[in-house]
């Protein structure tokens, strides 16, 4: 069975301050996919990322970042110089990728509040 | 108007009443999933459809139903609502993955909140 947790329940940080949020993942898959949403205080889920077990490259959009370490079974994501609009919940999701009728397992969120 | 329509957005209910929750979408996706989500729990699978004829429970389909009217239809009822459904009630929707494996991007509804009494 697939898992993911992310430990951090809540996080607070001053505006302009980097954060990283850590999601760490268990699967019996080789091949596997790994998300992050985030959901503002308005409700709506955004999708952010979607990434594959076979790029462990790490990836960069804008102030965004993704760490994926196979080793650790993590896939860690950074925002630098954090603003009041990044405030949400976030969450990281896997699903395990031996068919194509998976779904999307997801933790249980990160709250991040970013204050001025 | 939004690809992913959830109504309604908001419900008040008493224990025992029948509720249905009602998920429209405009992505002409096949697949269609219902999420429940409460706070310290993150989001839940309740079930989920690949395509119109096809219906699979999720990690917590008891005292759920769901019902997959067309492609773009997608139904959750509660025959008998009880306090503890008290949650926000996702609907999202995805084509199949490119290359066959694994699972696609979700798109979300809005969310219906619904309180039971």
């Amino acid at each position: 069975a697939q898992k993911v947790t992310q430990a951090q329940t809540e996080i607070s940080v001053v505006e302009k301050e980097d954060v990283t949020l850590d999601c760490v993942y268990e699967t019996r898959d080789t091949t596997y996919y790994l998300f992050w949403y985030k959901q503002p205080p308005s409700g709506e889920l955004v999708f952010l990322i979607r990434r594959n077990s076979f790029d462990e490259q790490n990836e960069i959009s804008g102030r965004y970042s993704w760490n994926f370490q196979k080793s650790t079974s993590s896939f860690n994501f950074t925002i630098t110089a954090s603003q009041v609009v990044d405030s949400a919940v976030y969450f990281c999701a896997l699903s395990e990728g031996s068919s194509g009728y998976s779904t999307l397992t997801f933790g249980k969120g990160t709250m991040l509040l970013v204050s001025p | 108007d939004a690809d992913v329509t959830q109504t309604p957005r908001n419900r008040i209910t008493k224990t025992g009443k029948r509720i249905m929750l009602e998920c429209s979408q405009t992505k002409g996706h096949d697949r269609m999933y219902w999420y429940r989500q409460d706070p310290g729990l993150g989001l839940r699978l309740i079930y989920y459809s690949f395509d119109v004829k096809d219906i699979n429970k999720g990690e917590i389909s008891d005292g759920y139903s769901v019902s997959r009217q067309a492609q773009a239809k997608f139904s959750l009822s509660l025959e008998s609502a009880i306090p503890n459904q008290t949650a926000l009630y996702f609907c999202a929707t995805s084509d199949p993955p490119q290359g066959g494996s694994g699972a696609n991007v979700l798109t979300f509804g809005a969310g219906s909140r619904l309180t039971v009494l």
